[in-house]
């Protein structure tokens, strides 16, 4: 199985502040047949069911403000939230969809000051 | 607008069986695999498995595959997980999913509200 690495587990940060938060995987998630890299991003709002973020490493979901910025390519993966906001008080989980069975990250929790 | 709602949870006792059913909405629910997923009262998220958009075929973690089966329902927009002989470990809230493209096997684009179950004596 891909192990997913999520750190910090916690962060609190101010609103207007730049935060990032890192994803590593075991095994690489870059597929050489469309150089994609298989690897989703969600939130959870205290709660709420997750939400998806980002796919394929850098995608933003329909609807999601563009201050969510996924980046990172192989084992290593970065979720920026470049202004962050009140709204943003979540979990964020990571997680690989490149091979079975599909893994999580243990998350990272927002905690806003 | 997609929706997802899943029922069937509730408290259940160790050694019992339980179905969980997932109505969908919104969307061709032929068109789409669909999983499950649970997240545990820790909050750690384990991928059940999933199944293909016609029923024909599954996949699962392999530490929950003896136990827990996957089915659809096309007709009735309907999924299913039929978990056995459920254990103290399996408490956790259940979370029906649909993957984000047509007729592929991907990112969980769509989660419902979740259904607690929660295995005690």
């Amino acid at each position: 199985d891909i192990v997913m690495t999520q750190t910090p587990s916690s962060q609190a940060v101010s609103a207007g502040e730049k935060v990032t938060m890192s994803c590593k995987s075991s095994q690489s998630l870059l597929y050489s047949g469309d150089q994609k890299n298989y690897l989703a991003w969600y939130q959870q709002k205290p709660g709420q069911s997750p939400k998806l973020l980002i796919y394929l490493a850098s995608t933003r979901e329909s609807g999601v403000p563009d201050r969510f910025i996924g980046s990172g390519s192989g084992t290593d993966f970065t979720l920026t939230i470049s202004s962050v906001q009140a709204e943003d008080l979540a979990d964020y989980y990571c997680q690989q969809h490149y091979s079975y069975p599909f893994t999580f990250g243990s998350g990272t929790k927002l905690e806003i000051k | 607008e997609v929706q997802l709602v899943e029922s069937g949870g509730g408290l259940v006792q160790p050694g019992a069986s339980l179905k969980l059913s997932c109505v969908a909405s919104g969307f061709t629910f032929s068109d789409y695999w669909m999983s499950w997923v649970r997240q545990t009262p820790g909050k750690t998220m384990e991928w059940i498995g999933d199944i293909k958009y016609d029923g024909s075929y599954t996949n699962y973690a392999p530490s929950l595959k003896n136990r827990f089966t996957i089915s659809r329902d096309n007709a009735k927009s309907t999924l299913y997980l039929q978990m056995s002989n459920v254990r103290s470990e399996d408490t956790a809230t259940y979370y029906c999913t649909r993957e984000g493209t047509m007729g592929m096997t991907d990112w969980f684009a769509y989660w419902g509200q979740g259904t607690l179950v929660t295995v005690s004596s």
